[in-house]
């Protein structure tokens, strides 16, 4: 089955800082590649999506990702946080057999 | 009007219990899933059920029996509760492999 890794389990930063969320993937077809938000206490919500196409994606509330094929990558990115993106982030990668796995998730901390 | 709606949303019950965690969504989605979450926020996917037939069944206790009465709902039931089975428990679907929508999640204590 496939698996992600995500090798950052918290990462603090500065409110208006950038911020990169690394993941990395291990599949043996073209991946399907999401990632999603969850807020303390809620369910998770999509940021964005990879198919196919454009290997450099945009999401919801400024992030985007870039999938690099070379080193089964798929970091998310975003140029300036808010204290109102701290929460946990999850890659995931989806198998064309219903099958969707999620990194161990990522813990963002803004610091005002 | 929710997607996809899981209930009870909290569930605290005692060892040795038998439980069920109700899932329904309203995306005419073929599949769904039951993924845990433990205390360290990991999401391990359980099962996984494509128009009623189980596509999916990890490594996963025989005491956890999921049940899909018709593609909209996928139900959990668990028997004989361990500790071990507090977690938050998430209910999601998806057409094909595409994105999955999420519940918001039931929250099992085991006493």
């Amino acid at each position: 089955a496939q698996s992600v890794t995500q090798p950052d389990i918290h990462i603090t930063v500065s409110e208006g800082a950038s911020l990169e969320l690394r993941c990395n993937y291990s599949y043996g077809a073209t991946p399907y590649l999401f990632w999603y938000v969850q807020s303390p206490g809620q369910g998770l919500q999509l940021l964005l999506k990879y198919f196919s196409g454009d290997t450099l994606v945009q999401g919801i509330k400024g992030f985007e990702a870039e999938f690099k094929r070379s080193q089964s990558s798929f970091n998310l990115r975003k140029p300036s946080v808010h204290w109102s993106d701290a929460a946990e982030y999850f890659c995931a990668v989806g198998a064309n057999n219903n099958d969707m796995r999620f990194g161990a998730g990522t813990r963002l901390t803004v610091k005002p | 009007d929710t997607a996809v709606s899981q209930t009870p949303k909290y569930l605290v019950t005692q060892m040795g219990n038998d439980k069920s965690i109700k899932c329904e969504q309203n995306l005419g989605h073929d599949t769904m899933y039951w993924y845990k979450q433990d205390s360290k926020k990991f999401l391990k996917i359980m099962f996984s059920y494509n128009n009623k037939e189980l596509i999916i069944n990890e490594t996963v206790p025989n005491r956890f029996s999921p049940k899909s009465p018709d593609k909209a709902h996928l139900n959990l039931h668990i028997n004989s509760l361990e500790l071990g089975d507090s977690a938050v428990y998430f209910c999601a679907s998806s057409q094909d492999y595409t994105e999955a929508f999420f519940g918001q999640g039931t929250r099992l204590t085991v006493v």
